[in-house]
């Protein structure tokens, strides 16, 4: 299957820093990406959807200034965490669709920890 | 609002026996269906899908159907593997959009 990759898998901060996580699509290109966000015993929450090219588009309550994306090639999308805060403690994860909509896989996802 | 459940956060079973995990939706406009198995600290791995336009779809052993009159579709193990310990999530999409509505997940355990 395809390969989606985040980078970096581990982050801890200081409340106030920036944080940026990385998702590629090593061996397709894609088009639109996904970053999610999970909380503990929760589900996997949309916070917004990639476009290459374009501006991202945010889920409801998703604040866009705080979580700035990037889709700035075909093969990657970046998430900026701004200053960030303790409850901005989570695992993130990113998805890349190759063709149709149900091919979309998943990276690892990125541990972060504010302190 | 979650569109998508899955009302048992956990389920147990013995090796060898079946493992049935249920999820259940409200949105009519959702025509496509997946389920992902995730093990802690990794993102999810597609394990089988299933279109509206089907009741059941079978891959190995992994079995999904789906009643659409009731808004509800299961996945079926047999048999169950100690391998198959995870978390599976249901998830849910449209053919207006790509992204995916996920239920909780149910935590699987099958033991020895």
């Amino acid at each position: 299957g395809a390969v989606v990759s985040q980078h970096p898998s581990r982050v801890i901060c200081k409340s106030g820093t920036s944080v940026k996580i990385e998702c590629r699509s090593l061996d397709f290109q894609a088009t639109t990406m996904f970053w999610y966000r999970q909380f503990p015993k929760k589900s996997l929450m949309l916070m917004a959807t990639s476009n290459e090219g374009s501006k991202a588009t945010y889920e409801q309550g998703v604040e866009k200034d705080k979580f700035l994306i990037n889709h700035a090639s075909l093969t990657l999308s970046t998430l900026t965490v701004t200053s960030a805060h303790p409850e901005d403690s989570s695992f993130y994860i990113c998805s890349a669709i190759r063709d149709s909509y149900n091919e979309q896989f998943f990276g690892p996802g990125t541990r972060l920890t504010v302190l | 609002d979650q569109q998508v459940k899955q009302n048992s956060p956990s389920l147990s079973v013995q090796e060898g026996r079946i493992s049935i995990l249920n999820c259940d939706y409200t949105n009519s406009m959702f025509d496509y269906f997946l389920w992902y198995k995730k093990y802690p600290a990794e993102g999810p791995t597609f394990l089988i899908s299933i279109s509206s336009i089907k009741d059941k779809n079978e891959d190995g052993r992994f079995t999904v159907f789906l009643n659409k009159s009731a808004k509800h579709l299961s996945l079926h193990i047999v048999p169950s593997q100690p391998g198959d310990s995870a978390v599976y999530f249901c998830a849910a999409t449209s053919n207006s959009g790509y992204a995916l509505n996920f239920g909780k997940g149910t935590s699987l355990l099958v033991t020895p």
